[in-house]
């Protein structure tokens, strides 16, 4: 079975400027997350679709950041303008209404200079 | 939001000692899931439990559900260098399919 699959693998951008992320998860996985993860933290959701709606983006920083899952497949984050506290890697997952647990992408690192 | 608090925050330990890492909260979950990460990847799921006072092996793995599933650890036989990475554990709230993930624990088996 193939994995999640993310794009770019990295990205260095200066501050104010915009980029974006692309997430391709597991086929047949409805749920979809992405999760900001600081070096060496615990990832933290941003924001969780079900097919291709919204369950849950209360943790996103809504004034910058922006998410969208068309067709209920592939999924773009975006962030405009970027600060430099943005810089961490952004890691997208997938799983099943009722799975064993989430598969992970190997995340996007940011860094914002 | 639910908080996990893993400890240790960091652990640097010799090939062929034992190690236990803690996940506590104040809340309860549903289920508690662990992963492990590598550097430039992504975590990785080791294991899940779902009913108080489980326990369940890996290999050298043991990991525990509290009674109250507000905790869990997990205990290290013999840390090989592989088993170097950083320590996930993650509560699932009700029903929701959302996971909350802890603060993460460190590990470096060094020779």
């Amino acid at each position: 079975e193939a994995g999640v699959a993310q794009s770019p693998r990295y990205k260095i951008i200066e501050k104010r400027q915009s980029v974006a992320f692309w997430c391709n998860p597991i086929s047949g996985h409805a749920t979809l997350y992405w999760y900001q993860q600081i070096l060496g933290q615990g990832p933290k959701l941003l924001i969780q679709f079900q097919n291709n709606g919204v369950v849950d983006d209360s943790q996103l920083p809504k004034d910058r950041f922006s998410a969208e899952r068309l067709k209920g497949v592939d999924s773009t984050l975006k962030i405009q303008p970027a600060k430099l506290e943005d810089s961490a890697v952004y890691l997208c997952a997938s799983s099943l209404d009722r799975g064993p647990g989430y598969t992970f992408g190997s995340g996007t690192r940011l860094t914002v200079v | 939001t639910q908080l996990l608090e893993q400890s240790p925050q960091f652990l640097s330990i010799q090939e062929g000692e034992n190690l236990t890492v803690y996940c506590n909260s104040s809340s309860v979950f549903s289920s508690l899931q662990w992963y492990r990460q590598e550097p430039g990847e992504g975590p990785v799921l080791l294991v899940t439990v779902v009913t108080g006072g489980e326990v369940k092996k890996l290999k050298r793995l043991t990991f525990q559900f509290g009674d109250a599933r507000k905790d869990s650890s997990l205990h290290i036989t013999a840390a090989q260098p592989g088993d170097t990475g950083l320590y996930l554990c993650a509560g699932e709230e009700g029903g929701g399919n959302k996971l909350t993930f802890g603060t993460g624990t460190q590990l470096k088996v060094e020779l």
